[in-house]
């Protein structure tokens, strides 16, 4: 059965660092969605993105923060210069848009800002 | 804006009892409503959805019943097994087709003993 993969699984960085997290969504999928979960708290949604480029985007998902689709099979997040706020766990998810909003999620990047 | 709200965890039960976790929701028009699982260091996984009012999505023994004059989609197992030990995520999507965020509720931990 086809899967979100994301990678690294975990990643430990120091404060004004740039990180990239990465996402490969199911291949024929159409729309990308980054999330993220601060331990304990509710999963947040940070931007979606269809046809290459951003399609909706929250208060979170300021300048510090990009997505990209360098290459038809990658997604990424970039964070330019990491808070310790920024540590948390990060979702991908893909949908093919076909039927309403039925996300496939990965299983996760777990960034730790120190 | 859209909203979820459930009930705080953790839930601790014995196996084989019966399983309700309370998931109500606020949003504009007529949203999907979904229940998504993450078992322990795994991303999360649909677990069922209903796509209008009176609907009952089901799976693995769960089911839930949109409802729109309660504005709620509360989950429900007749006899849970410890291999149910989850969080339990209830999320809407607006009603606008394919592609919408999800918007989650902040989880209830599920844990089923011996």
């Amino acid at each position: 059965e086809p899967e979100v993969t994301q990678t690294p699984s975990h990643q430990v960085t120091q404060m004004g660092q740039e990180v990239i997290l990465r996402c490969v969504p199911i291949s024929n999928h159409l729309y990308f969605y980054w999330y993220r979960q601060i331990l304990g708290q509710k999963v947040e949604f940070l931007v979606s993105f269809y046809n290459n480029e951003i399609s909706e985007k929250s208060e979170i998902f300021d300048d510090q923060f990009s997505v990209e689709r360098p290459d038809g099979s990658n997604f990424t997040l970039k964070i330019r210069s990491t808070k310790l706020e920024d540590s948390a766990m990060y979702f991908c998810a893909s949908t093919s848009g076909t039927e309403v909003a039925e996300q496939y999620f990965g299983p996760g990047t777990r960034l730790t800002v120190t | 804006g859209n909203s979820v709200t459930q009930m705080e965890g953790p839930v601790t039960l014995s196996e084989e009892a019966f399983l309700t976790i309370n998931c109500t929701y606020t949003a504009t028009g007529y949203p999907s409503l979904f229940w998504y699982v993450q078992y322990p260091g795994e991303g999360l996984q649909l677990l069922l959805k209903a796509t209008k009012a009176d609907d009952k999505g089901s799976n693995k023994g769960f089911e839930a019943t949109y409802r729109k004059e309660t504005t709620s989609f509360h989950l429900e197992k007749g006899s849970v097994q410890v291999s149910d030990s989850a969080v339990y995520f209830c999320a809407l999507a607006g009603p606008t087709g394919g592609g919408n965020k999800l918007t989650f509720g902040t989880g209830t931990q599920l844990k089923v003993e011996l």
